[in-house]
């Protein structure tokens, strides 16, 4: 069964410095990936996805993606961070077959100090 | 595109009466997702749509949890009768559904405590 792994609970960071959230998961064949930020009070937005070809993503708001099979991971970067960057992230793995179910991971917290 | 559109935003009632929370999601989406969320157990999956009907609900959590879908344009989760521990955010999601990997668009949330 598929399954995702974030396992960093809450991150800070300072404004400016660089960050990088990862993500594992467990699945039997190319995996859809996606990266979902939850800003407080509000629903999630996507970010970025991976479903093949290049493996390095770029999504919106400056952030990037690698996706790396032999890793099974799928970590989240963003070169410097901005205050407003504080949110929960969360990534997810497409379900096989093609029913769009995701798996959520449970999600990390980043705090962004001044 | 309005997005997809949930209400109530906030919904306070006290434990034994009837919830009703209400989607209508991205025109030309054809699967509808519900999920809660929870500080405990995180982003739930509690079913799923696809074309109306429902396909997977294996998450909602006991026979008080029910979801319909009469048209393509609006969907109901229904609580009956609510408890405390029904208290959490819940998402209405929506996609447009073929191959798989499709993103999903998620609705701002209503946020239901029972007391």
């Amino acid at each position: 069964a598929q399954s995702v792994t974030q396992p960093d609970i809450h991150i800070t960071v300072s404004e400016g410095a660089s960050l990088e959230l990862r993500c594992n998961y467990s699945y039997g064949a190319t995996p859809y990936l996606f990266w979902y930020v939850q800003s407080p009070g509000q629903g999630l937005q996507l970010l970025l996805k991976y479903f093949s070809g290049d493996t390095l993503v770029q999504g919106i708001k400056g952030f990037e993606a690698e996706f790396k099979r032999s890793q099974s991971s799928f970590n989240l970067r963003k070169p410097s961070v901005h205050w407003s960057d504080a949110a929960e992230y969360f990534c997810a793995v497409g379900a096989s077959g093609a029913t769009n179910k995701l798996i959520f991971g449970t999600g990390t917290l980043l705090a962004v100090q001044p | 595109d309005a997005g997809v559109i949930q209400s109530p935003r906030h919904e306070v009632t006290e434990m034994g009466q009837e919830v009703t929370l209400r989607c209508k999601p991205i025109s030309g989406h054809n699967s509808l997702f519900w999920y809660r969320q929870t500080m405990m157990r995180g982003l739930e999956l509690l079913i799923y749509f696809n074309n109306n009907v429902p396909i997977d609900d294996s998450g909602m959590p006991e026979d008080r949890f029910s979801a319909k879908m009469p048209n393509a344009s609006f969907s109901t989760l229904k609580i009956q009768p609510s408890e405390p521990r029904d208290s959490a955010v819940y998402f209405c999601a929506s996609s447009v559904t073929s191959g798989g990997g499709e993103t999903q668009y998620f609705g701002p949330g209503t946020r239901l405590l029972v007391l």
